[in-house]
């Protein structure tokens, strides 16, 4: 089954306590991203990624970092999180060569609390 | 840059009524528009979506939206709503010649009156 996958789903820390969210997909998929959903707000891009080693910034990538060694793995760190970065996060693939709709898949979310 | 205004964060409806979601978007290029939903504890999932073309787009689940230029709108209507849309709902605009990059309105919660 074609899919996007997030561990964990449900993860509580402390702040200052390192932290990674792990996302693979399935797809074949070039193009990768990671949002934060916060009511009110919808969802706003972290960091996205074009292709194996190629990442970059997106709207609110402050405090958190990605690396992009294999296709399929997309991993989102938190160095040093703080109570403002909980949130639901969500990761996102697409195929690049799929240009005529940039439509992308989703994961099923990982709800974080930092307190 | 592109941007999404949803109208109305929270839209109530009678099951049977029409559905009627707002979105206006701005863009400096042609647009790529969708539509998601997202059920309680659920992750997004695509309704439909407009690239070029016709610009009334039919989607999954009787939904359908129109893209009209002039308005800068893509509107989201159901004819009659069912429990089971009971959901939030999310418009993105992505820059067609921009890469993949999507960005989402505020999302607008829907609940359905039996």
């Amino acid at each position: 089954e074609a899919q996007v996958t997030q561990n964990p789903r449900y993860l509580i820390t402390v702040t200052g306590k390192k932290l990674t969210v792990t996302c693979s997909q399935n797809m074949n998929h070039e193009y990768m991203s990671w949002y934060r959903q916060d009511p009110g707000l919808g969802l706003r891009q972290i960091y996205y990624s074009m292709n194996v080693e190629v990442t970059d910034k997106g709207d609110v990538p402050e405090g958190y970092k990605v690396s992009r060694k294999e296709k399929r793995n997309f991993p989102l760190i938190l160095e040093s999180p703080s109570p403002n970065q909980t949130s639901l996060y969500f990761c996102a693939s697409s195929p690049l060569a799929e240009r005529v709709s940039n439509e992308q898949f989703f994961g099923p979310g990982t709800r974080l609390t930092v307190l | 840059a592109q941007s999404v205004t949803q109208l109305g964060s929270h839209v109530s409806v009678s099951e049977g009524a029409l559905v009627l979601l707002r979105c206006n978007y701005s863009s400096s290029v042609p647009p790529y528009l969708f539509w998601y939903v997202q059920y309680p504890n659920q992750g997004l999932q695509l309704l439909l979506k407009y690239t070029t073309g016709a610009t009334l787009v039919k989607g999954i689940n009787g939904f359908e939206a129109e893209f009209k230029k002039s308005e800068t709108s893509f509107h989201l209507t159901k004819p009659s709503a069912h429990m089971s849309d009971a959901a939030e709902y999310f418009c993105a605009v992505s820059e067609s010649a921009a890469g993949n990059k999507l960005t989402f309105g505020g999302g607008t919660r829907v609940l359905v009156k039996p």
